[in-house]
C-alpha cells in the first residue's frame, strides 16, 4: 500500500517555465488537496478536490491549475513559474469529514 | 474568518521534561481540531484529533491535548519528552467537510 505518492521530489525551474507536480493515491480517498509550505507560514491550501471532476480553490490558488479526471490522480500545474512559487509542495488525501489527511513526502521546487 | 494561531515559533525542552505546545483557534461553529507532526524532510502525520465528547484526547507517541472552548484553545502536552520528539508540530481546524486550516507551526528542540 503506497499511500500518497508525489513526483518529482526535487525540481529547479527558470522563471516562466511550466511544469506539473504529480500526485497519486491508492486508498480510494474522495478528497485530495495541494498545500504549499513556506517558513513561518505553515501549510496553505492551494486547491482541493472532493471527487473526480470536481475542484475548487483554496487560500492561495493564483498561478496554479488543477484537474481531477480520476479518483487516484490530482496533478498540480504551474503554467508560468515565478520565484514566489519557490516552496515545498505537499499533496494530501482523506475520506470525507475525518480531517485525517494522509500526506505525500513533498516536492521541493526552486524557481530561479 | 477561520484561523489557527500557534504563538510559539520555537520551543526548547530538556529530554525527560514535560511539554506544552499552545494552539488557539477562531471558528464560528463547534470545531474539529487536530495536531500533526512533521519530522525533517517528511510529510505530516496525524498525532490526535478532537471531534466531540471528552475534552482530553489521547494520541500516538504518548501525546495528549485538551480542548477548552472558553479559551478557544487546544494545547498539546506530553509528560516526558524524548529526543525523537524533536520535530515541527502543527495545529489545525477542519472547515466544512474537507478543508484543514493549519497554524504556522512550532518547532520543538530537545536538549540531551
Amino acid at each position: 500500500n503506497a499511500g500518497v505518492t508525489q513526483t518529482p521530489k526535487f525540481q529547479v525551474l527558470k522563471t516562466g517555465q511550466s511544469m506539473t507536480l504529480q500526485c497519486a493515491q491508492d486508498m480510494n480517498h474522495e478528497y485530495m488537496s495541494w498545500y504549499r509550505q513556506d517558513p513561518g507560514m505553515g501549510l496553505r491550501l492551494i486547491h482541493y478536490s472532493v471527487g473526480a471532476g470536481i475542484t475548487d480553490q483554496g487560500e492561495v490558488p493564483n498561478g496554479y491549475n488543477v484537474s481531477r479526471s480520476t479518483t487516484e490522480d490530482f496533478p498540480l500545474r504551474l503554467l508560468s513559474a515565478a520565484p514566489s512559487q519557490t516552496s515545498v509542495y505537499f499533496c494530501a488525501s482523506s475520506y470525507q469529514r475525518t480531517g485525517e489527511l494522509f500526506f505525500g513526502e513533498g516536492s521541493r521546487l526552486t524557481v530561479l | 474568518a477561520q484561523s489557527v494561531t500557534q504563538p510559539d515559533i520555537h520551543i526548547t525542552v530538556s529530554e525527560g521534561a514535560s511539554l506544552e505546545l499552545r494552539c488557539n483557534y477562531s471558528y464560528g461553529a463547534t470545531p474539529y481540531l487536530f495536531w500533526y507532526v512533521q519530522s525533517p524532510g517528511q510529510g505530516l502525520q496525524l498525532l490526535l484529533k478532537y471531534f466531540s465528547g471528552d475534552t482530553l484526547v489521547q494520541g500516538i507517541k504518548g501525546f495528549e491535548a485538551e480542548f477548552k472552548r472558553s479559551q478557544s484553545s487546544f494545547n498539546l502536552r506530553k509528560p516526558s519528552v524524548h529526543w525523537s520528539d524533536a520535530a515541527e508540530y502543527f495545529c489545525a481546524v477542519l472547515v466544512g467537510s474537507y478543508k484543514l486550516i493549519f497554524g504556522s507551526g512550532t518547532r520543538l528542540l530537545v536538549r540531551p
